[in-house]
């Protein structure tokens, strides 16, 4: 089975400074999905990514699937305090015909925090 | 609705009791997904069900879990004979068809076994 592993498991920044969260898998990506959490709230969609090499951006969040297709990276510039939470990545399932469906493998999330 | 919405929000029982969690997805939503997210963990993939066809039960940790949808609409996870590690949050998605790039989460079920 599919296995992600998050990087770094917390994060603590001083408001205004970059950063970047790594997402490995074991196998091949064939969709990769950045979610954020909020404590005691659901997960909010941020980005997703198909492409080996494919690169989105969203205010200031840019999500990177790389070209193996086996690793994802979320940065944020100049974070906010508004930026903190938990970030989830997903991958998508492949069922035996070689179709994604819905059900996703996440990894173990990045908690991050940002004093002002 | 206009989102995924679950009910109790919060939920406190004692170990050996039975417990029931309800999820009502998005209007017209036929994919409908259950996830566990236990302290310090990722979300667990519990069941999926996509229409009519059978479940995806492979998440499901024993057979003290299962879930049902009625009428292709509202969900409802049942935990039988809770246990302490059964404490988690329990989390409902549900989206258009069985790409995930619609999930809509709800806001989840904190469950506490004590």
């Amino acid at each position: 089975s599919q296995e992600l592993e998050q990087s770094p498991q917390s994060l603590i920044v001083q408001e205004g400074k970059n950063l970047t969260i790594n997402c490995t898998s074991s196998k091949t990506l064939y969709g990769l999905y950045w979610y954020k959490q909020k404590y005691g709230e659901g997960l909010i969609f941020l980005m997703m990514l198909q492409k080996g090499g494919e690169e989105k951006s969203h205010e200031k969040i840019t999500a990177k699937l790389d070209e193996k297709k086996q690793q994802s990276s979320l940065h944020i510039t100049a974070s906010q305090p508004s930026h903190a939470g938990i970030y989830l990545c997903g991958a998508a399932t492949l069922n035996a015909g070689g179709t994604s469906y819905g059900k996703l493998t996440f990894g173990q999330g990045t908690i991050l925090t940002v004093h002002p | 609705g206009a989102g995924v919405s679950q009910s109790p929000s919060n939920k406190v029982t004692e170990k050996g009791k039975d417990v029931e969690l309800r999820c009502d997805p998005i209007s017209g939503h036929t994919a409908l997904y259950w996830y566990r997210q236990s302290l310090g963990q990722g979300l667990e993939f519990l069941i999926y069900f996509q229409g009519n066809s059978a479940p995806d039960k492979s998440g499901l940790p024993s057979d003290r879990f299962s879930a049902e949808r009625t009428g292709g609409s509202v969900s409802t996870l049942t935990i039988q004979r809770t246990q302490q590690e059964d404490s988690a949050v329990y989390l409902c998605a549900s989206s258009l068809g069985a790409n995930p790039y619609g999930y809509t989460f709800g806001s989840g079920t904190r469950l506490t076994v004590v």
